[in-house]
Protein backbone atom coordinates (compact mmCIF):
# COMPACT_ATOMS: atom_id res chain seq x y z
CA UNK A 1 0.00 0.00 0.00
CA UNK A 2 0.79 3.84 -0.08
CA UNK A 3 3.79 4.76 2.46
CA UNK A 4 3.65 8.70 2.97
CA UNK A 5 6.59 10.47 5.13
CA UNK A 6 6.29 14.15 6.30
CA UNK A 7 9.11 16.21 7.37
CA UNK A 8 9.84 18.03 9.46
CA UNK A 9 7.98 17.04 12.69
CA UNK A 10 8.23 20.27 13.92
CA UNK A 11 9.08 23.34 12.27
CA UNK A 12 9.68 26.73 14.05
CA UNK A 13 9.97 29.98 12.28
CA UNK A 14 9.61 33.84 13.07
CA UNK A 15 6.07 35.72 11.82
CA UNK A 16 6.43 37.01 8.49
CA UNK A 17 9.21 34.78 7.44
CA UNK A 18 7.91 31.39 4.88
CA UNK A 19 7.39 27.96 6.21
CA UNK A 20 8.05 24.84 3.69
CA UNK A 21 6.70 21.08 4.69
CA UNK A 22 8.19 18.32 2.57
CA UNK A 23 6.38 14.97 1.98
CA UNK A 24 7.16 12.09 -0.22
CA UNK A 25 5.30 9.03 -1.35
CA UNK A 26 5.66 5.64 -2.33
CA UNK A 27 2.54 4.27 -5.14
CA UNK A 28 3.58 6.40 -8.34
CA UNK A 29 -0.03 5.74 -8.75
CA UNK A 30 -1.21 8.20 -6.53
CA UNK A 31 -2.72 11.09 -8.36
CA UNK A 32 -4.35 13.19 -5.38
CA UNK A 33 -2.69 14.75 -2.96
CA UNK A 34 -4.41 16.96 -0.30
CA UNK A 35 -2.93 19.07 3.00
CA UNK A 36 -5.20 19.30 6.04
CA UNK A 37 -4.58 21.93 9.00
CA UNK A 38 -5.75 20.95 12.43
CA UNK A 39 -5.78 23.40 15.50
CA UNK A 40 -4.98 22.67 18.90
CA UNK A 41 -8.30 20.97 20.35
CA UNK A 42 -9.73 20.87 16.63
CA UNK A 43 -10.14 18.74 13.70
CA UNK A 44 -8.37 18.15 10.56
CA UNK A 45 -9.45 20.60 7.85
CA UNK A 46 -8.65 20.60 4.14
CA UNK A 47 -6.61 23.44 3.00
CA UNK A 48 -5.67 22.84 -0.33
CA UNK A 49 -5.44 20.02 -2.88
CA UNK A 50 -3.20 19.34 -5.82
CA UNK A 51 -3.96 16.43 -8.54
CA UNK A 52 -0.90 14.84 -10.32
CA UNK A 53 -1.79 16.45 -13.30
CA UNK A 54 -0.65 20.05 -12.00
CA UNK A 55 2.76 20.87 -10.90
CA UNK A 56 1.51 23.68 -8.44
CA UNK A 57 -1.53 25.41 -7.44
CA UNK A 58 -1.76 28.72 -4.89
CA UNK A 59 -4.08 30.38 -2.72
CA UNK A 60 -3.10 33.54 -0.66
CA UNK A 61 -0.42 32.69 1.37
CA UNK A 62 -0.49 28.54 0.69
CA UNK A 63 1.02 26.89 -2.23
CA UNK A 64 1.69 23.47 -3.07
CA UNK A 65 4.23 21.82 -5.23
CA UNK A 66 4.60 18.24 -7.03
CA UNK A 67 7.33 16.54 -8.44
CA UNK A 68 5.83 13.45 -9.56
CA UNK A 69 9.20 12.11 -10.82
CA UNK A 70 10.82 12.30 -7.20
CA UNK A 71 7.45 11.35 -5.88
CA UNK A 72 7.47 14.27 -3.39
CA UNK A 73 5.14 17.58 -2.46
CA UNK A 74 5.31 20.13 -0.66
CA UNK A 75 3.44 22.94 0.92
CA UNK A 76 4.79 26.57 1.03
CA UNK A 77 3.10 29.23 3.71
CA UNK A 78 4.35 32.94 2.84
CA UNK A 79 4.01 35.65 5.36
CA UNK A 80 3.38 33.28 8.21
CA UNK A 81 0.70 34.34 11.05
CA UNK A 82 0.26 33.76 14.45
CA UNK A 83 -2.98 31.61 13.31
CA UNK A 84 -0.80 29.50 11.16
CA UNK A 85 0.08 27.83 14.30
CA UNK A 86 -1.13 24.14 14.17
CA UNK A 87 -0.06 20.69 12.75
CA UNK A 88 -0.15 19.94 8.99
CA UNK A 89 -0.67 16.57 7.66
CA UNK A 90 0.32 15.83 4.12
CA UNK A 91 -2.05 12.76 2.26
CA UNK A 92 -1.76 11.14 -0.83
CA UNK A 93 -4.74 9.26 -2.67
CA UNK A 94 -4.31 6.64 -5.17
CA UNK A 95 -6.53 6.53 -8.71
CA UNK A 96 -10.43 5.97 -7.84
CA UNK A 97 -9.77 8.16 -4.70
CA UNK A 98 -9.53 4.95 -2.60
CA UNK A 99 -12.69 4.03 -0.78
CA UNK A 100 -10.09 3.18 2.11
CA UNK A 101 -9.40 6.96 2.07
CA UNK A 102 -6.46 8.79 2.27
CA UNK A 103 -3.09 7.80 3.72
CA UNK A 104 -1.47 9.99 6.24
CA UNK A 105 1.59 11.70 6.74
CA UNK A 106 2.36 11.66 10.34
CA UNK A 107 2.41 15.61 10.61
CA UNK A 108 4.03 18.37 11.11
CA UNK A 109 3.82 20.93 14.46
CA UNK A 110 3.90 24.33 12.65
CA UNK A 111 5.22 27.28 15.74
CA UNK A 112 5.23 30.80 14.66
CA UNK A 113 7.39 32.66 16.77
CA UNK A 114 6.03 36.51 17.24
CA UNK B 1 -26.22 21.71 8.51
CA UNK B 2 -24.47 19.80 11.19
CA UNK B 3 -21.84 18.25 8.63
CA UNK B 4 -20.39 15.47 10.66
CA UNK B 5 -21.41 14.63 14.78
CA UNK B 6 -19.50 12.52 17.25
CA UNK B 7 -21.01 11.40 20.39
CA UNK B 8 -19.40 11.32 23.20
CA UNK B 9 -16.53 13.78 23.04
CA UNK B 10 -15.04 12.09 25.73
CA UNK B 11 -14.58 9.31 27.77
CA UNK B 12 -13.04 6.82 30.91
CA UNK B 13 -13.45 3.54 30.41
CA UNK B 14 -12.11 0.66 32.50
CA UNK B 15 -9.82 -2.34 30.85
CA UNK B 16 -12.18 -4.87 29.75
CA UNK B 17 -15.50 -2.67 29.35
CA UNK B 18 -17.16 -1.82 26.03
CA UNK B 19 -18.08 1.31 24.90
CA UNK B 20 -19.84 2.59 21.11
CA UNK B 21 -18.90 5.75 19.43
CA UNK B 22 -21.59 7.22 17.32
CA UNK B 23 -20.71 9.44 14.70
CA UNK B 24 -23.71 11.24 11.72
CA UNK B 25 -23.62 13.10 9.16
CA UNK B 26 -26.39 14.97 7.06
CA UNK B 27 -24.37 15.34 4.06
CA UNK B 28 -26.01 12.63 2.16
CA UNK B 29 -21.91 11.10 1.74
CA UNK B 30 -21.69 7.47 0.77
CA UNK B 31 -17.95 6.98 2.27
CA UNK B 32 -17.48 7.33 6.09
CA UNK B 33 -13.81 6.14 8.20
CA UNK B 34 -13.21 5.78 11.50
CA UNK B 35 -9.58 7.14 12.39
CA UNK B 36 -7.74 7.28 15.29
CA UNK B 37 -4.46 10.19 16.26
CA UNK B 38 -1.94 9.31 18.42
CA UNK B 39 0.88 11.61 18.93
CA UNK B 40 3.45 11.09 16.49
CA UNK B 41 1.28 8.65 14.73
CA UNK B 42 -0.68 11.34 12.63
CA UNK B 43 -4.40 9.90 11.40
CA UNK B 44 -4.55 6.09 11.27
CA UNK B 45 -7.73 4.45 9.33
CA UNK B 46 -9.22 2.01 11.63
CA UNK B 47 -12.42 1.32 9.17
CA UNK B 48 -14.41 2.68 6.40
CA UNK B 49 -17.65 2.28 4.98
CA UNK B 50 -18.47 2.68 1.05
CA UNK B 51 -21.96 2.69 1.75
CA UNK B 52 -25.14 1.28 4.08
CA UNK B 53 -24.72 -1.98 4.79
CA UNK B 54 -21.23 -2.21 3.63
CA UNK B 55 -17.78 -2.35 6.15
CA UNK B 56 -14.34 -3.09 5.78
CA UNK B 57 -10.78 -2.82 7.72
CA UNK B 58 -8.33 -0.10 7.57
CA UNK B 59 -4.82 0.33 8.91
CA UNK B 60 -5.31 -0.71 12.78
CA UNK B 61 -8.83 -2.44 12.90
CA UNK B 62 -7.84 -5.06 15.48
CA UNK B 63 -10.23 -4.70 18.76
CA UNK B 64 -12.70 -2.39 17.00
CA UNK B 65 -16.17 -3.56 15.10
CA UNK B 66 -18.10 -1.15 12.90
CA UNK B 67 -21.41 -1.14 11.63
CA UNK B 68 -23.79 1.12 8.99
CA UNK B 69 -27.06 0.17 9.44
CA UNK B 70 -28.23 4.07 8.10
CA UNK B 71 -26.28 5.67 5.80
CA UNK B 72 -26.13 8.73 7.98
CA UNK B 73 -24.77 6.96 10.96
CA UNK B 74 -21.47 4.74 11.29
CA UNK B 75 -20.92 3.24 14.76
CA UNK B 76 -17.56 2.11 16.42
CA UNK B 77 -17.85 -0.27 18.99
CA UNK B 78 -14.95 -1.40 21.64
CA UNK B 79 -15.63 -4.84 22.75
CA UNK B 80 -13.13 -5.40 25.45
CA UNK B 81 -11.26 -1.79 26.41
CA UNK B 82 -7.94 -2.32 26.15
CA UNK B 83 -4.84 1.12 27.51
CA UNK B 84 -3.51 1.01 23.67
CA UNK B 85 -6.92 1.88 22.66
CA UNK B 86 -6.35 5.21 24.79
CA UNK B 87 -6.67 7.93 21.88
CA UNK B 88 -9.01 10.50 19.84
CA UNK B 89 -10.72 9.10 17.50
CA UNK B 90 -11.89 10.65 14.56
CA UNK B 91 -15.10 10.40 12.17
CA UNK B 92 -15.12 11.42 8.68
CA UNK B 93 -16.95 11.23 5.62
CA UNK B 94 -16.84 11.99 2.07
CA UNK B 95 -17.89 12.78 -1.13
CA UNK B 96 -15.84 11.98 -4.63
CA UNK B 97 -15.27 14.70 -6.65
CA UNK B 98 -16.11 14.62 -10.81
CA UNK B 99 -12.33 14.47 -11.08
CA UNK B 100 -12.22 11.55 -8.55
CA UNK B 101 -10.71 13.62 -5.98
CA UNK B 102 -11.98 11.88 -1.72
CA UNK B 103 -12.49 15.34 0.09
CA UNK B 104 -12.98 14.34 3.55
CA UNK B 105 -14.96 16.56 6.07
CA UNK B 106 -13.92 15.20 9.66
CA UNK B 107 -15.80 14.96 13.54
CA UNK B 108 -14.65 17.26 16.22
CA UNK B 109 -13.66 13.85 17.20
CA UNK B 110 -13.85 11.72 20.80
CA UNK B 111 -11.36 11.60 23.51
CA UNK B 112 -11.10 7.91 25.21
CA UNK B 113 -9.10 7.65 27.87
CA UNK B 114 -8.98 3.65 28.93
CA UNK B 115 -7.36 2.75 32.67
Amino acid sequence: GENVEQHPSTLSVQEGDSAVIKCTYSDSASNYFPWYKQELGKRPQLIIDIRSNVGEKKDQRIAVTLNKTAKHFSLHITETQPEDSAVYFCAASTPGGGADGLTFGKGTHLIIQP
Amino acid sequence: NAGVTQTPKFRVLKTGQSMTLLCAQDMNHEYMYWYRQDPGMGLRLIHYSVGEGTTAKGEVPDGYNVSRLKKQNFLLGLESAAPSQTSVYFCASSYRRISGANVLTFGAGSRLTVL
